[in-house]
């Protein structure tokens, strides 16, 4: 059981290149989300989904697009890289009910460099 | 003002002390409450749910004000390992299930 794993670890790009954050978990989550965390900041809510093909926009979408076509997988797309996407991208997920379903489980984080 | 706030500190504590953190939260219509850990260049891990009337887990004790909008939490008989980051998480319920506000952390270092 790895719960939630992210690639790649690292990556740097240059302004103007696009990517794709990939985000798995196998636990049979409902709930994904992404979170970038700048330095010195909280977490901040890029989008999220509840189910395989419901996806939706929090905090701080402008720049990113997500999918979601299976329970396991929640791709996070960077277009046109700019230096303020510059930050640590956390996935994260958590059941749709049971004891923990307020608990979000997290990745290990992609950190992301733009130039 | 911030949905969620916490001194950064960071607060500087010899081994076996207690320390204390606070948090307050902006919004009453929030239902659940949390610490999460976050170690160096990890990924925040949960520490401890937190219940109105209060939860301990070993050296750890949390406790919730609702009529302040206030959390804290205690660390007793400090650690090195206790090293890390401390977030306050707030939880409210939305159409899209339910949307954690992080508070942007308060750094805890244990030394010698």
């Amino acid at each position: 059981n790895a719960g939630v794993t992210q690639t790649p670890k690292f990556r740097i790009l240059k302004i103007g290149q696009s990517m794709t954050l990939q985000c798995t978990q196998d636990m049979n989550h409902n709930y994904m989300y992404w979170y970038r965390q700048d330095p010195g900041m909280g977490l901040k809510l890029i989008y999220y989904s509840v189910g395989a093909g419901i996806t939706d926009k929090g905090e701080v979408p402008n720049g990113y697009n997500v999918s979601r076509s299976t329970t396991e997988d929640f791709p996070l797309r960077l277009e046109l890289a700019a230096p303020s996407q510059t930050s640590v991208y956390f996935c994260a997920s958590r059941p749709l009910a049971g004891g923990r379903a307020d608990t979000q489980y997290f990745g290990p984080g992609t950190r992301l460099t733009v130039l | 003002r911030k949905e969620v706030e916490q001194d950064p500190g960071p607060f500087n504590v010899p081994e076996g002390a207690t320390v204390a953190f606070n948090c307050t939260y902006s919004n009453s219509a929030s239902q659940s409450f949390f610490w999460y850990r976050q170690d160096c260049r990890k990924e925040p891990k949960l520490l401890m749910s937190v219940y109105s009337s209060g939860n301990e887990d070993g050296r750890f004790t949390a406790q919730l004000n609702r009529a302040s909008q206030y959390i804290s939490l205690l660390i007793r008989d400090s650690k090195l390992s206790d090293s890390a980051t401390y977030l306050c998480v707030v939880s409210l319920l939305t159409g899209g299930g339910n949307k954690l506000t992080f508070g942007t952390g308060t750094q805890l270092k244990v030394e010698l």
